[in-house]
């Protein structure tokens, strides 16, 4: 069965550091894609940065980018620089086979606080 | 621009009473939609999906259904409230080939 799981429950960074967050996932299917959400106290998900099984390299979007590492399961997300309008849940999800059907299947989530 | 409606924002309902949640979408056309709950600081739970008008799939069996009358629309309902239905309750869209989900703004609702 597919899984995603997020080790870290919480994290402080200082402002304008870098922060890495920590994703694993187990699949058997050779085709999958990976997500990172952010949530901020308001409640809405935000779409942050996708990757693909077969894509070649790390995603990058922005402040963001995936650190990607096929053969480890892992797909952490690098923030830089961070502000603290960063603060806030971020969960890492994974979509599910069949693709048509576009669910995925979320981990548990990590809350970072970043400090002024 | 694609956008996801979500009303009400809040709900406080007594045991026992109904519900409606509804989301439309605007912008798009035959997305695939989903109803997610969220208990508070936990993950999102995978509450119904649909590929299409009228096809629903359920994915943890409890007292709600979905239904999709309309190709952007997706309404979460109960006859019934208990109170482990409290929590916050999120739409969200995709389109095949994408994949991505986007989400409307929630709604908290809370069972007494």
């Amino acid at each position: 069965a597919q899984k995603i799981t997020q080790t870290q429950p919480g994290m402080f960074v200082q402002e304008k550091e870098a922060v890495t967050l920590d994703c694993t996932y187990d699949t058997s299917d050779p085709s999958y894609g990976l997500f990172w959400y952010k949530q901020p106290s308001s409640g809405e998900m935000i779409f942050l940065i996708y990757q693909g099984s077969y894509d070649q390299q790390n995603a990058t979007e922005g402040r963001y980018s995936l650190n990607f590492q096929k053969a480890r399961k892992s797909a952490n997300l690098v923030i830089s620089a961070s502000q603290l309008g960063d603060s806030a849940m971020y969960f890492c999800a994974m979509r599910e086979p069949p693709s048509n059907t576009g669910k995925l299947i979320f981990g548990q989530g990590t809350t970072l606080q970043v400090k002024p | 621009s694609q956008t996801i409606h979500q009303w009400p924002a809040t709900l406080v309902q007594p045991v026992g009473s109904p519900l409606s949640l509804e989301c439309t979408v605007e912008g798009t056309s035959n997305p695939n939609l989903y109803w997610y709950r969220q208990a508070a600081g936990r993950g999102l739970q995978l509450l119904f999906y649909s590929v299409g008008i009228g096809q629903i799939s359920s994915e943890v069996p409890q007292n709600l259904s979905a239904s999709r009358p309309q190709d952007r629309q997706f309404i979460l309902s109960s006859k019934k409230l208990l109170l482990s239905d409290s929590g916050f309750y999120l739409c969200a869209w995709s389109v095949i080939r994408v994949n991505t989900q986007y989400f409307g703004p929630g709604t908290r609702l809370t069972v007494l």
